[in-house]
Protein backbone atom coordinates (compact mmCIF):
# COMPACT_ATOMS: atom_id res chain seq x y z
CA UNK A 1 0.00 0.00 0.00
CA UNK A 2 0.98 3.43 0.05
CA UNK A 3 3.89 4.89 2.35
CA UNK A 4 4.64 8.57 3.37
CA UNK A 5 8.13 8.98 4.92
CA UNK A 6 8.74 11.95 6.97
CA UNK A 7 11.83 13.28 7.78
CA UNK A 8 13.76 14.24 10.44
CA UNK A 9 11.74 12.25 13.02
CA UNK A 10 12.32 14.87 15.34
CA UNK A 11 14.31 18.02 15.48
CA UNK A 12 15.39 20.30 18.49
CA UNK A 13 15.58 24.21 17.57
CA UNK A 14 16.65 27.32 18.60
CA UNK A 15 13.84 29.95 19.05
CA UNK A 16 13.75 32.02 15.77
CA UNK A 17 15.69 29.42 13.61
CA UNK A 18 14.07 28.64 10.40
CA UNK A 19 12.87 25.05 10.22
CA UNK A 20 12.56 22.94 6.82
CA UNK A 21 10.87 19.24 6.81
CA UNK A 22 10.10 16.68 4.19
CA UNK A 23 7.66 14.36 3.11
CA UNK A 24 8.51 11.53 0.23
CA UNK A 25 6.28 9.00 -0.59
CA UNK A 26 6.57 5.98 -3.57
CA UNK A 27 3.04 7.03 -5.04
CA UNK A 28 1.72 9.61 -6.98
CA UNK A 29 -0.83 11.70 -4.43
CA UNK A 30 -3.54 14.21 -5.79
CA UNK A 31 -3.24 16.58 -2.63
CA UNK A 32 -1.19 16.90 0.04
CA UNK A 33 -1.81 18.13 3.53
CA UNK A 34 0.14 19.50 6.24
CA UNK A 35 -1.26 19.40 9.92
CA UNK A 36 -0.09 20.06 13.18
CA UNK A 37 -0.67 18.11 16.54
CA UNK A 38 -0.73 19.26 19.83
CA UNK A 39 -0.52 16.57 22.96
CA UNK A 40 -3.90 15.33 23.46
CA UNK A 41 -5.48 17.45 20.58
CA UNK A 42 -6.78 15.93 16.91
CA UNK A 43 -4.72 17.58 14.21
CA UNK A 44 -4.95 21.23 12.65
CA UNK A 45 -5.05 22.27 8.69
CA UNK A 46 -2.12 24.09 8.35
CA UNK A 47 -1.68 23.90 4.65
CA UNK A 48 -3.64 22.02 1.89
CA UNK A 49 -1.59 22.22 -1.91
CA UNK A 50 -3.85 20.63 -4.59
CA UNK A 51 -1.64 20.72 -7.38
CA UNK A 52 2.28 19.56 -8.56
CA UNK A 53 4.38 22.84 -8.16
CA UNK A 54 2.22 24.29 -6.16
CA UNK A 55 3.78 27.13 -3.38
CA UNK A 56 1.17 28.00 -0.77
CA UNK A 57 1.93 30.15 2.39
CA UNK A 58 0.21 30.36 5.58
CA UNK A 59 1.72 33.13 7.88
CA UNK A 60 5.41 31.80 9.09
CA UNK A 61 4.40 28.38 6.97
CA UNK A 62 5.48 27.46 3.71
CA UNK A 63 4.82 24.06 1.83
CA UNK A 64 5.24 23.24 -1.99
CA UNK A 65 3.69 20.38 -3.78
CA UNK A 66 6.65 18.61 -5.63
CA UNK A 67 6.54 18.67 -9.56
CA UNK A 68 6.44 14.39 -9.37
CA UNK A 69 3.61 14.47 -7.15
CA UNK A 70 6.07 12.40 -4.55
CA UNK A 71 7.06 14.80 -2.27
CA UNK A 72 6.45 18.01 -0.01
CA UNK A 73 8.32 20.22 2.00
CA UNK A 74 7.05 22.61 4.77
CA UNK A 75 8.85 25.35 5.94
CA UNK A 76 8.63 27.30 9.45
CA UNK A 77 10.37 30.81 9.34
CA UNK A 78 11.36 32.79 12.58
CA UNK A 79 10.19 29.71 14.56
CA UNK A 80 8.62 30.78 17.96
CA UNK A 81 7.59 28.47 21.10
CA UNK A 82 4.06 27.80 20.17
CA UNK A 83 5.76 26.10 16.96
CA UNK A 84 6.10 22.81 19.62
CA UNK A 85 4.32 19.86 18.28
CA UNK A 86 4.15 17.04 15.85
CA UNK A 87 4.14 18.06 12.33
CA UNK A 88 1.81 15.27 9.99
CA UNK A 89 2.04 15.14 6.32
CA UNK A 90 -0.61 13.69 4.76
CA UNK A 91 -1.46 12.45 0.87
CA UNK A 92 -5.01 11.91 -1.08
CA UNK A 93 -6.13 9.45 -3.78
CA UNK A 94 -9.12 11.22 -5.31
CA UNK A 95 -9.75 7.64 -6.68
CA UNK A 96 -9.93 6.21 -2.69
CA UNK A 97 -12.88 7.55 -1.17
CA UNK A 98 -10.87 10.39 -0.39
CA UNK A 99 -8.93 8.35 1.82
CA UNK A 100 -5.63 10.43 3.49
CA UNK A 101 -2.44 8.14 4.34
CA UNK A 102 -0.37 10.13 6.96
CA UNK A 103 3.51 10.13 7.75
CA UNK A 104 4.73 9.60 10.90
CA UNK A 105 5.47 12.73 11.60
CA UNK A 106 8.08 15.14 12.87
CA UNK A 107 8.49 15.91 16.07
CA UNK A 108 9.47 20.18 16.41
CA UNK A 109 11.21 21.11 19.63
CA UNK A 110 11.66 24.80 20.33
CA UNK A 111 14.18 26.14 22.67
CA UNK A 112 13.34 29.40 24.09
CA UNK B 1 -16.16 27.20 9.47
CA UNK B 2 -15.28 23.50 9.20
CA UNK B 3 -15.43 22.40 13.19
CA UNK B 4 -15.73 19.21 14.01
CA UNK B 5 -16.41 18.14 17.40
CA UNK B 6 -16.54 14.62 19.88
CA UNK B 7 -17.83 13.58 22.59
CA UNK B 8 -16.77 12.81 25.25
CA UNK B 9 -13.27 13.76 25.23
CA UNK B 10 -12.41 11.43 27.32
CA UNK B 11 -13.53 8.28 28.65
CA UNK B 12 -12.44 5.93 31.47
CA UNK B 13 -14.53 2.59 31.29
CA UNK B 14 -14.66 -1.38 32.63
CA UNK B 15 -13.57 -4.04 30.45
CA UNK B 16 -16.51 -5.42 28.76
CA UNK B 17 -18.51 -2.67 28.49
CA UNK B 18 -19.48 -0.66 25.45
CA UNK B 19 -18.53 2.95 24.66
CA UNK B 20 -20.12 5.15 22.16
CA UNK B 21 -18.21 8.19 20.64
CA UNK B 22 -19.61 11.02 18.55
CA UNK B 23 -18.72 13.33 15.55
CA UNK B 24 -20.58 16.25 14.47
CA UNK B 25 -19.38 18.45 11.75
CA UNK B 26 -20.95 21.63 13.55
CA UNK B 27 -21.32 24.58 10.78
CA UNK B 28 -21.29 21.93 7.51
CA UNK B 29 -22.57 19.20 6.27
CA UNK B 30 -20.39 16.04 5.96
CA UNK B 31 -21.02 13.35 3.40
CA UNK B 32 -18.15 11.50 4.54
CA UNK B 33 -16.61 11.29 7.83
CA UNK B 34 -13.59 9.15 9.04
CA UNK B 35 -12.19 7.44 12.17
CA UNK B 36 -8.73 7.04 12.70
CA UNK B 37 -6.48 5.64 15.69
CA UNK B 38 -3.98 6.95 17.33
CA UNK B 39 -1.60 5.30 19.60
CA UNK B 40 1.00 7.37 21.81
CA UNK B 41 3.86 8.98 19.81
CA UNK B 42 2.58 7.18 16.70
CA UNK B 43 0.33 8.58 13.18
CA UNK B 44 -2.74 8.28 12.64
CA UNK B 45 -4.27 4.91 12.07
CA UNK B 46 -7.22 4.84 9.37
CA UNK B 47 -9.57 2.80 10.95
CA UNK B 48 -12.90 2.83 8.66
CA UNK B 49 -14.71 5.36 6.49
CA UNK B 50 -18.07 6.34 7.22
CA UNK B 51 -20.92 7.28 4.64
CA UNK B 52 -24.11 9.36 5.20
CA UNK B 53 -26.74 6.44 4.63
CA UNK B 54 -24.73 3.40 4.27
CA UNK B 55 -22.51 0.96 5.50
CA UNK B 56 -19.14 1.87 6.65
CA UNK B 57 -15.81 0.73 4.48
CA UNK B 58 -13.73 -1.14 7.10
CA UNK B 59 -9.89 -0.92 6.63
CA UNK B 60 -7.79 -4.23 6.54
CA UNK B 61 -7.27 -5.97 10.12
CA UNK B 62 -10.13 -3.47 11.77
CA UNK B 63 -13.14 -5.80 12.85
CA UNK B 64 -15.93 -4.21 12.01
CA UNK B 65 -18.20 -5.95 14.74
CA UNK B 66 -16.00 -4.76 17.24
CA UNK B 67 -16.17 -1.40 16.12
CA UNK B 68 -19.33 -0.19 15.25
CA UNK B 69 -20.07 2.83 12.74
CA UNK B 70 -23.41 4.53 12.21
CA UNK B 71 -23.48 7.58 10.18
CA UNK B 72 -27.17 8.57 10.99
CA UNK B 73 -27.10 12.07 9.50
CA UNK B 74 -24.60 14.47 7.14
CA UNK B 75 -23.60 15.76 11.02
CA UNK B 76 -23.34 12.90 13.32
CA UNK B 77 -20.92 9.78 12.74
CA UNK B 78 -20.68 7.55 15.85
CA UNK B 79 -17.95 4.87 16.72
CA UNK B 80 -19.14 2.33 19.46
CA UNK B 81 -16.80 0.17 20.81
CA UNK B 82 -18.13 -3.08 21.92
CA UNK B 83 -17.30 -5.06 24.57
CA UNK B 84 -14.13 -3.45 25.32
CA UNK B 85 -10.94 -4.70 26.91
CA UNK B 86 -7.57 -2.58 27.67
CA UNK B 87 -5.71 -3.24 24.82
CA UNK B 88 -8.45 -0.91 23.35
CA UNK B 89 -7.35 1.94 24.95
CA UNK B 90 -6.25 4.65 22.64
CA UNK B 91 -7.07 8.02 21.34
CA UNK B 92 -9.99 7.96 18.86
CA UNK B 93 -10.39 10.71 16.19
CA UNK B 94 -12.23 11.63 14.00
CA UNK B 95 -12.64 13.46 10.53
CA UNK B 96 -15.09 14.75 8.26
CA UNK B 97 -14.47 16.60 4.81
CA UNK B 98 -17.46 19.07 3.35
CA UNK B 99 -19.29 18.58 0.14
CA UNK B 100 -17.39 21.16 -1.34
CA UNK B 101 -14.13 20.43 -0.94
CA UNK B 102 -13.88 16.54 -0.61
CA UNK B 103 -10.18 16.70 -0.75
CA UNK B 104 -9.54 18.62 2.47
CA UNK B 105 -10.03 16.49 5.90
CA UNK B 106 -11.26 18.98 8.76
CA UNK B 107 -10.47 17.23 12.47
CA UNK B 108 -12.26 16.74 15.92
CA UNK B 109 -10.70 17.27 18.81
CA UNK B 110 -10.22 13.34 19.83
CA UNK B 111 -11.44 10.89 22.42
CA UNK B 112 -9.12 9.19 24.93
CA UNK B 113 -10.57 5.82 25.96
CA UNK B 114 -8.61 4.40 28.66
CA UNK B 115 -10.38 0.60 29.74
CA UNK B 116 -10.04 -1.01 32.79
Amino acid sequence: GQQLNQSPQSMFIQEGEDVSMNCTSSSIFNTWLWYKQDPGEGPVLLIALYKAGELTSNGRLTAQFGITRKDSFLNISASIPSDVGIYFCAGQLYLEDDKVIFGPGTSLSVIP
Amino acid sequence: GAVVSQHPSRVICKSGTSVKIECRSLDFQATTMFWYRQFPKKSLMLMATSNEGSKATYEQGVEKDKFLINHASLTLSTLTVTSAHPEDSSFYICSAVTSERTDTQYFGPGTRLTVL
